[in-house]
């Protein structure tokens, strides 16, 4: 199985700050990977899909890059409704695997 | 508007099997995976498997030692997940995602979620 590794698992910042979170996966992937967004008690919500690609509907302060095995997702400028958790998924190979989540919290 | 609901919550003893629907809306029903995916709390997401758009076979992750069994009733556009020798460690919330079956094969729309607690 491939995994994915995310730093830092907690991050605090303000609003206003720009923030990167990092995920690594322990062997190339391409570009298939995506970003979720998780607030409490709810569904995760995809952010970027083929690692930079922006969902519809979804701000412009977010974004991704990288490709192989190193990743980032960079908020720009955080927003109050930025604060959650947050997952990189790697969509290249079976079975599908998750990072262990970076929590943003103010 | 896409949209995947759900069953409700259920509560299971150890050893007894659980089994989760997925209706599925707005959207042609067999141009679409779904994918299964859980979580412990407090726990990362894990995948369980998938049932593959066109002729919807499904397909479960080996890391659930052939407990896991997904079907897709296409009439109803409905898919299910069952999960079987239920222990206290299957206690999570079991969400379904429609899933690309080309490009970059994200998950795009997910349901609301369906808690299944296993207690004595």
């Amino acid at each position: 199985d491939i995994q994915l590794t995310q730093s830092p698992s907690f991050l605090s910042a303000s609003v206003g700050d720009r923030v990167t979170i990092t995920c690594r996966a322990s062997q190339g992937i391409s570009s298939f990977l995506a970003w979720y967004q998780q607030k409490p008690g709810k569904a995760p919500k995809l952010l970027i899909y083929g690692a930079s690609t922006l969902q519809s509907g979804v701000p412009s302060r977010f974004s991704g890059s990288g490709s192989g095995t190193d990743f980032t997702l960079t908020i720009s400028s955080l927003q109050p409704e930025d604060f959650a958790t947050y997952y990189c998924q790697q969509l290249n190979s079976y079975p599908r695997t998750f990072g262990q989540g970076t929590k943003l919290e103010i | 508007q896409v949209h995947l609901v759900q069953s409700r919550a259920e509560v299971k003893k150890p050893g007894a099997s659980v089994k989760i629907s997925c209706k599925s809306s707005g959207y042609i029903f067999t141009d679409f995976a779904v994918h299964w995916v859980r979580q412990a709390p407090g726990q990362r997401l894990e995948w369980m498997g998938w049932i593959t758009s066109g002729n919807g076979n499904g397909e479960s992750s080996q890391n659930f030692q052939d407990r896991v069994i997904i079907t897709r009733d296409t009439s109803a556009t409905t898919d299910y997940v069952e999960l079987s020798s239920l222990t206290s460690e299957d206690t999570a919330v079991y969400y379904c995602a429609r899933g690309y079956s080309s490009g970059w094969l994200e998950f795009d729309y997910w349901g609301q979620g369906t808690l299944v607690t296993v207690s004595s």
